[in-house]
């Protein structure tokens, strides 16, 4: 299975400030379509996953614009432009590209 | 509005079984791919099982193969998780989820909770 590797594993982050994770698959993830399969998930406290971001930088319909995704081959960022208190939890990268799986999580908290 | 509500979460003893059940609202059910996803307590997520839109392709994680078996009923909405010889470390909360193409699942349920004791 490809392996997604995420850093840091926890992120002290600062209302207002910039945020950044990182996630990186042991081998590349572009699938024969052409097409990369990367997508962030966000799990706040309590609650099931939501999806933020599929193929690697396309944002989900309510999601705000400070968080953006990019990368390619087998390096992606989740960007936060400026942490809100609500972006507290725990964000996930997920290749779907062969058998989906799941990075660590990054816990970003306050 | 697009839902999935989940049931059938129990505790079980090692060696039981447990059927898991996810109904679908608010979208055309086969259209879709649908996955099951847990989570370990205090871990993190991992796939379980998916299927294809009208249940002849199916896929698993290698540590339930021949243990659980996934089906859907398209004509009642409904997406299945039959779970047999539960071992310990199949403890988490499950999660069914809705797949619109390589694995980036959109709609998830509320989750519900599998708890096996030994």
């Amino acid at each position: 299975d490809v392996v997604m590797t995420q850093s840091p594993l926890s992120l002290p982050v600062t209302p207002g400030q910039p945020a950044s994770i990182s996630c990186r698959s042991s081998q590349s993830i572009v699938h024969s379509d052409g097409s990369t399969y990367l997508h962030w998930f966000q799990q706040r406290p309590g609650q099931s996953p939501r999806r933020l971001i599929y193929k690697v930088s396309n944002r989900d319909s309510g999601v705000p614009d400070r968080f953006s995704g990019s990368g390619s081959g087998t390096d992606f960022t989740l960007k936060i432009s400026r942490v809100e208190a609500e972006d507290i939890g725990v964000y996930y990268c997920l290749q779907g590209a062969n058998w989906p799986t799941f990075g660590q999580g990054t816990k970003v908290e306050i | 509005e697009v839902q999935l509500v989940q049931s059938g979460g129990d505790l079980v003893q090692s060696g039981g079984s447990l059927r898991l059940s996810c109904i679908a609202s608010g979208f055309t059910f086969s259209n879709y791919w649908m996955t099951w996803v847990r989570q370990a307590p205090g871990k993190g997520l991992e796939f379980v099982t998916k299927t294809n839109q009208d249940g002849s392709g199916k896929h698993y994680m290698d540590s339930v193969k021949g243990r659980f078996t996934v089906s859907r009923d398209n004509a009642r909405n409904s997406l299945y998780l039959q779970m047999n010889n539960l071992r310990v470390d199949d403890t988490a909360v499950y999660y069914c989820a809705r797949d619109p193409g390589f694995s980036a699942v959109d709609v998830w349920g509320q989750g519900t909770m599998v708890t096996v004791s030994s």
